[in-house]
């Protein structure tokens, strides 16, 4: 398995601000995920983060409005910009290393769009 | 497209009592399939998994049971303790890496 961390755990914004969220993986994963998950809800996928590369994006969520970052293989950023109060939520990254299905959850960043 | 939804949003069950959690699925290409554990504050939880070549898959306290003709899946908590209580999804893949959630049952444990 793989130990994530994310920082910040939580964060209060002002609307029209960016809040850069950071993902650890204590081991290399081969793909690296970002969820965003609504306060009593399920957990929506808002994109693959790839290394080296452009993240691939689901549907509903552009690159504009949450830029990604894989630098490595252990490491990856998620920005939300300028942020409105609908960005309330909480966000969370994954790791899956290669050869396994299992996906392995950070603790997630609780934010709030004031 | 894939979804997976859940039966029942809420389960509340008596200590050690057995608790068992449903789920649909519509994707009849899914071949994998997990079960994570939330409790408040905290990133989901990996509990145990399946493959479709598999109807039974057994971990400690937890079995998952997989009915591929009907598409459904459920996991089952023998002994349920407090500690138990949790919100818990169930997620599926089919075809590529990512994982499609349901929509949760929140589990109470009542002492």
């Amino acid at each position: 398995s793989a130990v994530i961390s994310q920082k910040p755990s939580r964060d209060i914004c002002q609307r029209g601000t960016s809040l850069t969220i950071q993902c650890q993986v204590d081991s290399q994963v081969t793909m690296m995920f970002w969820y965003r998950q609504q306060p009593g809800q399920s957990l929506t996928l808002i994109a693959t983060a790839n290394q080296g590369s452009e993240a691939t994006y689901e549907s509903g969520f552009v690159i504009d409005k949450f830029p990604i970052s894989r630098p490595n293989l252990t490491f990856s950023t998620l920005t939300v910009s300028n942020m409105s109060p609908e960005d309330s939520s909480i966000y969370l990254c994954s790791g899956q290393t290669g050869g396994a299905y299992e996906q392995y959850f950070g603790p997630g960043t609780r934010l709030t769009v004031t | 497209g894939e979804s997976v939804g859940l039966h029942l949003p809420t389960l509340s069950v008596q200590e050690g009592d057995n608790s068992i959690i449903n789920c649909a699925y519509s994707n009849s290409a899914s071949d994998y399939f997990i079960w994570y554990k939330q409790e408040s504050g905290k990133g989901p939880q990996f509990i145990i998994d399946i493959r479709s070549n598999m109807d039974k898959r057994q971990g400690q306290r937890v079995t998952v049971l997989l009915n591929k003709t009907v598409k459904h899946l459920s996991l089952q908590i023998a002994a349920t303790q407090p500690g138990d209580s949790a919100v818990y999804f169930c997620a599926e893949k089919g075809g590529s890496e990512k994982l499609v959630f349901g929509k949760g049952t929140k589990l109470t444990v009542n002492p």
